[in-house]
C-alpha cells in the first residue's frame, strides 16, 4: 500500500525567509503525481504544486518549488520570501495514474510564519 | 478555475437523525467525485469513491450503510450520514474530478451531533 510521510508536525518561519518542508513516501508504481496542499484556517483545500513522476524537472509555482528525487522518494516543498499568507497545514499528496486516482495524504505539517 | 460547492456549510443534527450534505461542481462535470473525513489537526481520511451513475467504492472501514453515497448527475454527489451520533461529529470534505483527472476540492460541511 502507498504511504506518504511527512515528518514535521510543526515548522515555522521568519518573514520573507526560506522555509523547506519534508514529504517521504512508498510506493512500488512507476507512474504517479505527486501534489502539495495548502489548508488555511477556512479549511478550504488549495493546490500548491503538483509533480509528475515521469518529469525529471522540479515543478515550480511562483515562489513555490519543489525537490523530487524519486529514487529517494522524496518531494520536499520550498517556499521562499514567507508571506503571513502562507501560515496553513500543508499536506503531502500522492496518487497513481491512472487505477483509481484516489489522493493518498500525509498527516501534514502545519506552518507558523512569524512577522 | 473549476468550482466545487458544498452544502450546508455547517450543520447541528440531534442523535439518531439524518443528515444530506450535497457537493456539487459548478462548472465542469466530474465523473468521479470523492469523499473525505478530516478531524480536528488531522489530515483528510478518504472515505469512498463515487462513479455517476454506480455505486460508490467505500474505504477499508468505512460503514456502507451509515454513510450512503448517491452520485445521481454528473454534477452532484450527496453523502447522507443516517442515524448519526456524536461520534460522527467531523469535517467533511468532497472534492470532484474533471478532465485530465485533476481534483477540485469543496469548502468542506461541519457536522456536530449533539
Amino acid at each position: 500500500a502507498q504511504t506518504v510521510t511527512q515528518s514535521q508536525p510543526e515548522m515555522s518561519v521568519q518573514e520573507a525567509e526560506t522555509v523547506t518542508l519534508s514529504c517521504t513516501y512508498d510506493t512500488s508504481e512507476s507512474d504517479y503525481y505527486l501534489f502539495w496542499y495548502k489548508q488555511p484556517p477556512s479549511r478550504q483545500m488549495i493546490l500548491v504544486i503538483r509533480q509528475e513522476a515521469y518529469k525529471q524537472q522540479n515543478a515550480t509555482e511562483n515562489r513555490f518549488s519543489v525537490n523530487f528525487q524519486k529514487a529517494a522518494k522524496s518531494f520536499s516543498l520550498k517556499i521562499s520570501d514567507s508571506q503571513l499568507g502562507d501560515a496553513a497545514m500543508y499536506f503531502c499528496a500522492y496518487r497513481v495514474q491512472g487505477g483509481s486516482e484516489k489522493l493518498v495524504f500525509g498527516k501534514g505539517t502545519k506552518l507558523t510564519v512569524n512577522p | 478555475g473549476a468550482v466545487v460547492s458544498q452544502h450546508p456549510s455547517w450543520v447541528i443534527c440531534k442523535s439518531g437523525t439524518s443528515v444530506k450534505i450535497e457537493c456539487r461542481s459548478l462548472d465542469f462535470q466530474a465523473t468521479t467525485m470523492f469523499w473525505y473525513r478530516q478531524f480536528p489537526k488531522q489530515s483528510l481520511m478518504l472515505m469512498a469513491t463515487s462513479n455517476e451513475g454506480s455505486k460508490a467504492t467505500y474505504e477499508q472501514g468505512v460503514e456502507k450503510d451509515k454513510f450512503l453515497i448517491n452520485h445521481a448527475s454528473l454534477t452532484l454527489s450527496t453523502l447522507t450520514v443516517t442515524s448519526a451520533h456524536p461520534e460522527d461529529s467531523s469535517f467533511y470534505i468532497c472534492s470532484a474530478q474533471s478532465t485530465g483527472a485533476r481534483q477540485f476540492f469543496g469548502p468542506g460541511t461541519r457536522l456536530t451531533v449533539l
